[in-house]
């Protein structure tokens, strides 16, 4: 059936240093792809999103790729600081959202 | 805008008692969504609806119902709760399916003892 795999589960990353996740997708009808921060204990919000007929986007110090050939897209966080620090979750939308399992991360200070 | 609101914020049910979870929006999305999220977890849908007066199943729907009577609320009736029912409740919207934004709610904390 559909899913999302997400990895890691868990990234720790010094402070300044990048963080990349990576989402594979099954269903080539997902045109879609929104990434959502959920800091401890509060709702997830929207960061960014991209769509099936873009490569790359950038907002600030995060950007997503995607590779609709290799049905994956990966979170790219630059420059990375304390309050980068939550889980992160990738979904894919065929006809409904899929969402990853979530990368847990930790900017270390 | 208030935007996705939920009530109550938290709730500690005994085993085998009923509640009702609210969810109202201000935004008028057609699109409504009930997930819960298990401690470390992520997100499983449990149902949704496209409309007022339309609903239909996600991964998890046993032991709950909804139902949609207008666009703004889409409540969540938990039947006989149970211990595996301990989790984050929350609700989203959003304007369409697929290319559209979620909007979650602040969630509900229950917990079935």
């Amino acid at each position: 059936g559909e899913n999302v795999e997400q990895h890691p589960s868990t990234l720790s990353v010094q402070e300044g240093d990048s963080a990349v996740i990576k989402c594979t997708y099954s269903d080539s009808a997902s045109n879609y792809f929104p990434w959502y921060k959920q800091e401890l204990g509060k709702r997830p919000q929207l960061i960014i999103d991209i769509r099936s007929n873009v490569g790359e986007k950038k907002d600030q110090r995060i950007a997503v790729t995607l590779n609709k050939t290799a049905k994956h897209f990966s979170l790219h966080i630059t420059e990375t600081q304390p309050e980068d620090s939550a889980v992160y979750f990738c979904a894919a939308t065929p006809y409904k959202y899929i969402f990853g399992t979530g990368t847990r991360l930790k900017v270390l200070a | 805008n208030a935007g996705v609101t939920q009530t109550p914020k938290f709730r500690i049910l005994k085993i085998g008692q009923s509640m009702t979870l609210q969810c109202a929006q201000d935004m008028n999305h057609n699109y409504m969504y009930w997930y819960r999220q298990d401690p470390g977890m992520g997100l499983k849908l449990i149902y949704y609806s496209v409309g007022a007066g339309i609903t239909d199943k996600g991964e998890v729907p046993n032991g709950y119902n909804v139902s949609r009577s207008t666009t703004e609320d889409f409540p969540l009736r938990l039947e006989l709760a149970a211990p595996s029912q301990t989790s984050v409740y929350f609700c989203a919207s959003s304007l369409g399916l697929p290319e559209y934004e979620q909007y979650f709610g602040p969630g509900t904390r229950l917990t079935v003892t």
